[in-house]
């Protein structure tokens, strides 16, 4: 069964960078993009990128261009986000998500436990 | 970028009431629309793709309709584990964003 399994909870401080893992099972890792969406306490959700496993394609949302980066290891099936320069809005569930595209159309159908990231001084 | 717009943002309903959530996107975006369940302290769950197919998976009486702009998801008869925050999402040009968010709460 597909399964998405992400890394434990962090705490950094403000200015400092924080890398999130997400390991993939159950599907042909490279034929599918991951990616990741945040959620703060009490917020939306927020899309942040998404990254081609196979070719190492990104895309990011402008929002997070700069402080974002995504990068992927196929030989052990994981994706990788790394957030920097952290602040204090940047607190929130971090979740990765299987992308897939079909005939005009797209779905996130397997998502991450989710990753708590917690930034405070 | 795209924007999403949900409404209403919070909506007060009653077991075996019929509902509807609308989302309304700032350009079109043909089909390229996406719903998720979400509950306290779990992941997003998918329930209709491309604006009006349903996952596998997901009770028949949740239905999504709409094109171009103008999006609905539709519960026809409220259950219980229905009561949650409901998103859309849209892709256009590499870019994906969501709705704020509407919360269905028992009445």
């Amino acid at each position: 069964q597909v399964q998405l399994v992400q890394s434990g909870a962090e705490v950094k401080k403000p200015g400092a960078s924080v890398k999130v893992s997400c390991k993939a099972s159950g599907y042909t890792f490279t034929s599918y993009d991951i990616n990741w969406v945040r959620q703060a306490t009490g917020q939306g959700l927020e899309w942040m990128g998404w990254m081609n496993p196979n070719i190492g394609n990104t895309g990011y949302a402008q929002k997070f261009q700069g402080r974002v980066t995504m990068t992927s290891n196929t030989s052990i099936s994981t994706v990788y986000m790394e957030l920097s320069s952290l602040r204090s809005e940047d607190t929130a569930v971090y979740y990765c998500a299987r992308g897939v595209m079909v005939a005009a159309g797209f779905k996130f159908d397997y998502w991450g436990q989710g990753t708590l990231v917690t930034v405070s001084s | 970028d795209i924007q999403m717009t949900q409404s209403p943002s919070t909506l007060s309903a009653s077991v075996g009431d019929r509902v509807t959530i609308t989302c309304r996107a700032s350009q079109s975006i043909s089909s390229w629309l996406a719903w998720y369940q979400e509950k306290p302290g779990k992941a997003p769950k998918l329930l209709i793709y491309k604006a009006s197919s349903l996952e596998s998976g997901v009770p028949s009486r949740f239905s999504g309709s709409g094109s171009g702009t103008e999006f609905t998801l539709t519960i026809s008869s409220l259950q219980p584990d229905d009561f949650a925050t409901y998103y859309c999402q849209q892709y256009n040009s590499y870019q994906y964003s969501f709705g704020q968010g509407t919360k269905l709460e028992i009445k």
